[in-house]
């Protein structure tokens, strides 16, 4: 079994749809939780970044962790076609010294 | 300010050749990390680095090695490439260790060895 398993998509969804995102990981030691956006043939781009469970907010995007079910989600609420991409999650214990990364949902957001 | 710069962005190399790879943090940052990204997946990690020091190894053959420099620029070194070594390799940047802060990437080195 995978540390973080993500479901590849892909993911199409219309202009304006609610999007969700979700990982799920078997690491209790787990215990900051990043997600990254990657365009095509780019580097991953941090979108958001939380500690623990409970939700952050940033615009549009929002971040999920329940920790007593070691799952991980990413809203994307008023979704528009520039966020077409792959996105990542990884998590990664504290003190630690790599990201742990999911293979990545790639969405895309039709006209 | 600059964020993490990579270069080369693309290289082709032969099998059996030795490639270098180069990567510099972004300003005050001490740590750098090395990922593998094959088509299709997410990144595998392959190291980490703190103040010049290894504080990490992924699953990755011998033939991977890795070195910071004093000014926390960092280099990946592969020997002996085989056709497998494709992928884009990228490299992070963070204060610290990963845990308990943000780790930027940079666009990455699109490596072909045909």
């Amino acid at each position: 079994q995978k540390e973080v398993e993500q479901d590849p998509g892909p993911l199409s969804v219309p202009e304006g749809a609610i999007v969700s995102l979700n990982c799920t990981y078997s690491n209790s030691a787990f215990q900051y939780f990043m997600w990254y956006r990657q365009y095509s043939r780019k580097g991953p781009e941090l979108l958001m970044y939380t500690y623990s469970s409970g939700n952050k907010e940033d615009g549009r995007f929002t971040a999920q962790v329940d920790k007593s079910s070691k799952y991980i989600s990413l809203f994307i609420r008023d979704s528009q076609p520039s966020d077409s991409a792959t996105y990542l999650c990884a998590p990664v214990t504290g003190g630690g010294n790599k990201l742990t990364f999911g293979t990545g949902t790639q969405l895309k957001v039709e006209l | 300010d600059a964020g993490v710069t990579q270069s080369p962005t693309h290289l082709i190399k032969t099998r059996g050749q030795q490639v270098t790879l180069r990567c510099s943090p972004i300003s005050g940052h001490k740590s750098v990390s090395w990922y593998q990204q094959v088509l299709g997946q997410g990144p595998q990690f392959i190291f980490q680095y703190y103040e010049k020091e290894e504080r990490g190894r992924g699953n990755f053959p011998d033939r991977f090695s890795a070195r910071q420099f004093p000014n926390y620029s960092s280099e990946l070194n592969v020997n002996a490439l085989l056709l497998g070594d494709s992928a884009l390799y990228l490299c992070a940047s963070s204060l610290r260790t990963v845990g308990g802060t943000e780790a930027f990437f940079g666009q990455g080195t699109r490596l072909t060895v045909v």
